[in-house]
């Protein structure tokens, strides 16, 4: 069975870092991109960047360039989301979800579970 | 590219049909076939029930169909379920090599 498994929800203040993570299994890790998806409070879906594990390569989306870093470790096929410096207006469910740009699937499927992070002082 | 516009809400009773909006530009939903829809059930994780405009993974009601006509694309579920009741998301890969959702639409079924 595919199944992407997040890390679990962080309680953070401004200014700290985090990262948080997606592991993957049932599949090639290297096979297939995993993708990063915010929703804030209430709010919709809104895509943050994508990575191919085979090489690291990850892109960003407008409003996310500059303030978060997608990463990935293939010895534990795993992909990361980090933040140097949080905001409280970073407190949000981050979503992971698998695609693969190779072959033209271009939808996410299957989403990892969701990891909430709050930033409060 | 901003993003996609959904109606904030929509209704039917069960039994019923309804259809869900999705309107790009055709930097996205006009310029592709890699339209998506995912169903979030509250304090859930999105799941995909429409990918490339018109088609059902498999394990999917054949209740739920997709169509694309020019930048707007549409959702259909068809004898409406209490089950049904979710957010509905619609997403487009772009010109950007990048993607963008719709803002989500809440059905109710009454």
């Amino acid at each position: 069975e595919v199944q992407l498994v997040q890390s679990g929800a962080e309680v953070k203040k401004p200014g700290e870092s985090l990262r948080i993570s997606c592991k993957s299994s049932g599949y090639s890790f290297t096979n297939y991109w995993i993708t990063w998806v915010r929703q804030m409070p209430g709010q919709g879906l809104e895509w943050m960047g994508r990575i191919d594990p085979s090489d690291s390569y990850a892109t960003y989306g407008p409003s996310f360039q500059g303030h978060v870093t997608i990463s990935a470790d293939k010895s534990i096929s795993t992909v990361y989301l980090y933040w140097s410096r949080l905001e409280a207006s970073d407190t949000a469910t981050y979503y992971c979800g698998r695609f693969n740009d190779y072959t033209g699937e271009r939808f996410f499927d299957p989403w990892g579970q969701g990891t909430l992070v709050t930033v409060s002082s | 590219h901003s993003a996609l516009t959904q109606p904030a809400s929509v209704s039917g009773s069960p039994g019923q049909s309804i259809t869900i909006s999705c309107t790009g530009t055709s930097s996205d939903v006009g310029g592709y076939y890699y339209v998506s829809w995912y169903q979030q059930h509250p304090g859930k994780a999105p799941k995909l029930i429409i990918y490339h405009v018109n088609n059902r993974p498999s394990g999917v009601s054949n209740r739920f169909s997709g169509s694309k006509s020019g930048s707007t694309a549409s959702l259909t579920i068809s004898g409406l379920q209490a089950e049904d009741e979710a957010d509905y998301y619609c997403s487009s890969y772009t010109t950007s090599s990048t993607w963008v959702f719709g803002g989500g639409t809440k059905l109710t079924v009454l």
